[in-house]
Formats: structure tokens, sequence, C-alpha cells
């Protein structure tokens, strides 16, 4: 079955304690991307990657970080989370098209606390 | 700055009639517009897009509009039914060889029975 990943699903955490959410894809999709989704805000791209080793801040990446050494696998990595992280996470992926608007797999979320 | 809007955050429409849903943007760079559906507690699901040289697509019961003039689209749902109730999203992006999509802040349908 084609899917998107995520774990965990769910996380409570604390100020300054690094964490990492990972994502995996079995498609073979090149491109990967992070979202949150926070009341009002709808969903705001964290970074996104072309390909591994490609990757790119997108509209909120400031207390983030990603890595793409497989293609398979596009982690999120909060060092030293804050409260103003607490948020619902999306993780996505697409093949890429030439349209420059391939229709986004998307995981199922994972909903993060940091206290 | 929300270059992606969606006025309504929430929309009521009774089963069987249309669903009106809009959206509007402000980056004229923009050319592939899409629509994707969220369930509680799911990730967003792709439902329908268009690409700038169109104003009109359709799927099934699905129809998006684009005007690109006034920057606009809008999504119709004719009929609607109770299961079309869920968040909807409206996303842009643009070709030129990147993949920043941009999301509206969404409109939450309900279709009463």
């Amino acid at each position: 079955e084609a899917q998107v990943t995520q774990n965990p699903r769910y996380l409570i955490t604390v100020t300054g304690k690094k964490l990492t959410v990972t994502c995996s894809q079995n498609m073979n999709h090149e491109y990967m991307s992070w979202y949150r989704q926070d009341p009002g805000l709808g969903l705001r791209q964290i970074y996104y990657s072309m390909n591994v080793e490609v990757t790119d801040k997108g509209d909120v990446p400031e207390g983030y970080k990603v890595s793409r050494k497989e293609k398979r696998n596009f982690p999120l990595i909060l060092e030293s989370p804050s409260p103003n992280q607490t948020s619902l996470y999306f993780c996505a992926s697409s093949s890429l098209g030439t349209a420059g608007g391939e229709t986004q797999y998307f995981g199922p979320g994972t909903r993060l606390l940091v206290l | 700055d929300q270059q992606v809007k969606q006025n309504s955050p929430s929309l009521s429409v009774q089963e069987g009639r249309i669903s009106i849903l809009n959206c509007d943007y402000t980056n004229s760079m923009f050319d592939y517009f899409l629509w994707y559906k969220k369930y509680p507690a799911e990730g967003p699901t792709f439902l329908i897009s268009i690409s700038s040289i169109k104003d009109k697509n359709e799927d099934g019961r699905f129809t998006v509009f684009l005007n690109k003039s006034a920057k606009h689209l809008s999504l119709h749902i004719v009929p609607s039914q109770p299961g079309d109730s869920a968040v909807y999203f409206c996303a842009a992006t643009y070709f030129g060889g990147y993949q920043k999509v941009t999301f509206g802040t969404g409109t939450k349908l309900q279709v009463i029975p």
C-alpha cells in the first residue's frame, strides 16, 4: 500500500529536549516536505526536499532542521523545542513532475506538545 | 503575509445543495492550484487541481473555477453529501523547478443531513 508514515503520532516533551519526528514514504518520490498546522493559520511549510541531499527552507523554518540522506526518509529535528512549536505536523511526498504542482501525499500527522 | 486566503473559516450547507468554497491569492506567480480535503485525525488528501491555462476543471461532483484577473478560485460541490463534511484547504504553487506550496487557512464545511 502506498503511504507516508510518521512517528510518533503523539508526543509530549519539555522545553529544550531534542526530538526527532520521522517520516518515511514507499512511493519512490523525489519530493518531500514538512508542514505545521495551527488554528487560524492553516498549513505552513517548514522545509522541503527535492531529492537526496537537497533541502530548502519553507515559510517557517526557524527552530527546525531536516536531513535527506535516503530517498524514502525525511526526518524533522527540533534541536531545542520551545512551547511555540506545539503544533500538528504533517509530512508529505510527491513525484517531481513538469507542472510544478504535483499532488502531495500526506502522512497522518504528529501532534506535538512542548511544555 | 498570507498569500493564499480562505476568508470563510466555516460553511454549513444542506445535503443535496451546492457548496461553494472560495480562495483568493495575491502572488501573481502562482500558476497551479490545488484543493485538499482533511478529515479529523487524518492527513490532507488531494481533491482536485487546476492549471492557470484553464478556467475550469471538473471531476464528478467537484468543480474548480479559476478567475486569474481577480486572483480568485472556488470549489463547487454538487450535490453536497454528509461525507463531504471536512476541512478544505486551497493551495497554490508555481512552475519553475520548485515545489514550494502555499496553503490557505482552510474552510470547515458541514453538510447537514
